[in-house]
C-alpha cells in the first residue's frame, strides 16, 4: 500500500539556522499537505500542493512539490522558538481507493 | 468560527470499562474522520464519514472499536471493552467537499486505561 516517509525523525537547531524536512512517497501523489503541530496540540493545517515543481512560501517557510510529485520539502529559514513543533506531511493519491496518509514527522526543537 | 470540538479532553479509566468519545465537526463539513496518535505509529486513520455515512472502517483495530455518525454535527467513537494498548491520543477532523481537502482538526482526547 501507499507509505509516506518522512526524514529526519528530529532536529535539534541553534535559533537562527535553517530547518528541512523531507517527505518521500511510494507512489505518485496527487497533492501534499503540510501540519505543524505544537507540543500538546493537535495538527494544523499549513499548506497544499497540487502540480508538478510547485514551490510555495509562507514568511520564512518555502515548500516544495517534487517534479514526480513523489517527493516534498518544507524548508524554515532563520528558525526562530515559536518553530517548535512536529511537521507532518500528507499524501493523497487521487485514487477513490487511497486515503490520506501521514509521515511520521519531524520533530523540531529550537534552542535559543 | 467554532473548530472542531472533542469531548472530553481527558479520559482515565479501568481496563475492561467502555469509553466513548465524542466529536462535533465544522458546520458544513462534509467528511469527518477519526484518528489515533501514539509515538510508536504516530497518526493512524481509524475510519471517515462522507455525508454520516462510514466510508472505510479499514483502519478500526478490532471489534472493540465502533463508530458512528447519527447525524451531521455529531460523531462517537467507542471502545467496549478498553484495553491498555488503546492508551492513546484520538483526534477527530472534518474537511469540506472531498477527504484530499485540508483537514480540521479537533484538540484531541488523551485517552489513558489503566
Amino acid at each position: 500500500g501507499q507509505q509516506v516517509m518522512q526524514i529526519p525523525q528530529y532536529q535539534h537547531v541553534q535559533e537562527g539556522e535553517d530547518f528541512t524536512t523531507y517527505c518521500n512517497s511510494s507512489t505518485t501523489l496527487s497533492n501534499i499537505q503540510w501540519y505543524k503541530q505544537r507540543p500538546g496540540g493537535h495538527p494544523v493545517f499549513l499548506i497544499q500542493l497540487v502540480k508538478s515543481g510547485e514551490v510555495k512560501k509562507q514568511k520564512r517557510l518555502t515548500f516544495q512539490f517534487g517534479e514526480a510529485k513523489k517527493n516534498s520539502s518544507l524548508h524554515i529559514t532563520a528558525t526562530q522558538t515559536t518553530d517548535v513543533g512536529t511537521y507532518f506531511c500528507a499524501g493523497g493519491d487521487g485514487g477513490s481507493q487511497g486515503n490520506l496518509i501521514f509521515g511520521k514527522g519531524t520533530k523540531l526543537s529550537v534552542k535559543p | 468560527d467554532a473548530g472542531v470540538i472533542q469531548s472530553p479532553r481527558h479520559e482515565v479509566t479501568e481496563m475492561g470499562q467502555e469509553v466513548t468519545l465524542r466529536c462535533k465537526p465544522i458546520s458544513g463539513h462534509d467528511y469527518l474522520f477519526w484518528y489515533r496518535q501514539t509515538m510508536m505509529r504516530g497518526l493512524e486513520l481509524l475510519i471517515y464519514f462522507n455525508n454520516n455515512v462510514p466510508i472505510d472502517d479499514s483502519g478500526m483495530p478490532e471489534d472493540r472499536f465502533s463508530a458512528k455518525m447519527p447525524n451531521a454535527s455529531f460523531s462517537t467513537l467507542k471502545i467496549q471493552p478498553s484495553e491498555p494498548r488503546d492508551s492513546a491520543v484520538y483526534f477527530c477532523a472534518s474537511s469540506f467537499s472531498g477527504k484530499f481537502q485540508p483537514q480540521h482538526f479537533g484538540d484531541g482526547t488523551r485517552l489513558s486505561i489503566l
